[in-house]
C-alpha cells in the first residue's frame, strides 16, 4: 500500500495570508490527524478526523480549521498567516479498529511564513 | 490531560555504545505507547509499540518495556550504529487518533 501523502511539501506565504494543506491517507483508513511541529513547542496535535466529522481537536485558535472528503482525504487551512506559524505540519491516518492507537505519518509539509 | 516526559539531549555517542532514552508518561487511563523516529527532512515512523503492561516492543535492535508502576517507556539498544543519528520521539495515546508526544531526543553516533 501507499504510505501517507501530503502536498505540498514546502510552501512560502506572507503574513495574512491563509494556506491549504492537503493530505491522503493510506488506503482503508478512515482517521486522519493532523499535527504542528515546531523547534520551540515540539510536537502538537492539531485536530483529528473521522468519516468527515472532527472527533477531536487540540487548543489551536480558530484561524486553523480542516476538513476531511468521502474519500478520506484531508485538508487543513489556517487563515491570517502569523510568523509563528512557520512549521512543519504532519498529517497521519490510522486504522480504525483494533487494540492500538498507531498512526502513520507522511513526509509533512514545510510551511514558512514571511 | 495526558503528558509525555522525555530525556531531551542532544545524546552524542560512539559506535557501538549502549543507549537509553528515558520517557515517562502521565495520562488518564492506560495509554498505548510508541517510540517513533524521524530522519532529517522526514515524517515521522514508527519504531516500537506497546499497548499495556509489561509489554515489551523491540524493532532493529531496539527495545522498550511498558512499565505500569513507574509509569515509563525507556528506549534502549545494545550497540548503536551511524545510522540511528536521528530524532527520537516518545508518545502515547488513550483512544482515537491523539498522541501526545515528548520534545524529542536528538541522538548523533560517532564512528
Amino acid at each position: 500500500k501507499a504510505g501517507v501523502t501530503q502536498t505540498p511539501r514546502y510552501l512560502i506565504k506572507t503574513r495574512g495570508q491563509q494556506v491549504t494543506l492537503s493530505c491522503s491517507p493510506i488506503s482503508g483508513h478512515r482517521s486522519v490527524s493532523w499535527y504542528q511541529q515546531t523547534p520551540g513547542q515540539g510536537l502538537q496535535f492539531l485536530f483529528e478526523y473521522f468519516s468527515e466529522t472532527q472527533r477531536n481537536k487540540g487548543n489551536f485558535p480558530g484561524r486553523f480549521s480542516g476538513r476531511q472528503f468521502s474519500n478520506s482525504r484531508s485538508e487543513m487551512n489556517v487563515s491570517t498567516l502569523e510568523l509563528g506559524d512557520s512549521a512543519l505540519y504532519l498529517c497521519a491516518s490510522r486504522e480504525e479498529g483494533g487494540s492500538y492507537n498507531e498512526q502513520f505519518f507522511g513526509p509533512g509539509t514545510r510551511l514558512t511564513v514571511l | 490531560g495526558n503528558s509525555v516526559t522525555q530525556m531531551e539531549g542532544p545524546v552524542t555517542l560512539s559506535e557501538e555504545a549502549f543507549l537509553t532514552i528515558n520517557c515517562t508518561y502521565t495520562a488518564t487511563g492506560y495509554p498505548s505507547l510508541f517510540w517513533y523516529v524521524q530522519y532529517p527532512g522526514e515524517g515521522l515512523q514508527l519504531l516500537l509499540k506497546a499497548t499495556k503492561a509489561d509489554d515489551k516492543g523491540s524493532n532493529k535492535g531496539f527495545e522498550a518495556t511498558y512499565r505500569k508502576e513507574t509509569t515509563s517507556f525507556h528506549l534502549e539498544k545494545g550497540s548503536v550504529q551511524v545510522s540511528d543519528s536521528a530524532v527520537y520521539f516518545c508518545g502515547g495515546g488513550t483512544s482515537y487518533g491523539k498522541l501526545t508526544f515528548g520534545q524529542g531526543t536528538i541522538l548523533t553516533v560517532h564512528p
